[in-house]
């Protein structure tokens, strides 16, 4: 049981958006903690996909856009492409556990 | 450019112990906060352990407290995970990971990570 809940799954349509929702509590992204996102490509270590709620590295393409609100955070792939199928995780920290939290996931399929 | 190169993986007994190192190249490694992750296979990632960029923080996940120990020899730019009185569910791979920006440790993401080691943990 994962501290930062998503869905296990998403998919769409090339060309679709999709959305890959992250919900904490109050000692984690309820605290005001930042939400960092990472992709993993089958087979290959995790990359940074975003950082501090909505900042993209050096590299990554503005299809990929995340928010935060409350006790959750958001990240949307707009324009979906066949090379955007992954494993995607959300992080953040937690005073509670004092290290950081995952998420369990989201795969997300290209249909 | 940055490099992290964990090394140390293998097959062990539970009980046992394994130590990993991680060797960096590429930046000033005693400026950066590194952790731990680990993901048992066709799982997610969870992370393990944290430790600030001069040594002297360091944090745990419950699970591994009093079993595993983090450090760094900033002099040779190495990372270290300790695992002491391993179990099967520690059967992972372990990657490190630097911290996105200087001096910090907790709150924020990591930007690099290495290409992990596997250990397995069986009898």
């Amino acid at each position: 049981q994962s501290v930062l809940t998503q869905p296990p799954s998403v998919s769409g349509a090339p060309g679709q958006r999709v959305t890959i929702s992250c919900t904490g509590s109050s000692s984690n992204i309820g605290a005001g903690y930042d939400v960092h996102w990472y992709q993993q490509l089958p087979g290959t270590v995790p990359k940074l996909l975003m950082y501090s709620n909505r900042n993209r590295p050096s590299g990554v393409p503005d299809r990929f856009s995340g928010s935060k609100s409350g006790t959750s955070a958001s990240l949307a792939i707009a324009g979906l492409q066949a090379e955007d199928e992954a494993d995607y995780y959300c992080q953040s920290y937690d005073s509670s556990l004092s290290g950081w939290v995952f998420g369990g996931g989201t795969k997300v399929t290209v249909l | 450019q940055v490099q992290l190169v964990e090394s140390g993986g293998g097959v062990v007994q539970p009980g046992r112990s394994l130590r990993l190192a991680c060797a960096a190249s590429g930046f000033s490694f005693n400026r950066y906060g590194m952790h731990w992750v680990r993901q048992a296979p066709g799982k997610g990632l969870e992370w393990v352990a944290g430790i600030s960029y001069d040594g002297s923080n360091e944090y745990y996940t419950d699970s591994v407290k009093g079993r595993f120990t983090i450090s760094r020899d900033n002099s040779k730019s190495t990372l270290y995970l300790q695992m002491n009185s391993l179990r099967v569910e520690d059967t992972a791979v372990y990657y490190c990971a630097r911290v996105l920006l200087q001096w910090e440790l907790l709150t924020l993401g990591a930007d690099y990570w290495g290409q992990g080691t596997l250990v397995t943990v069986s009898s």
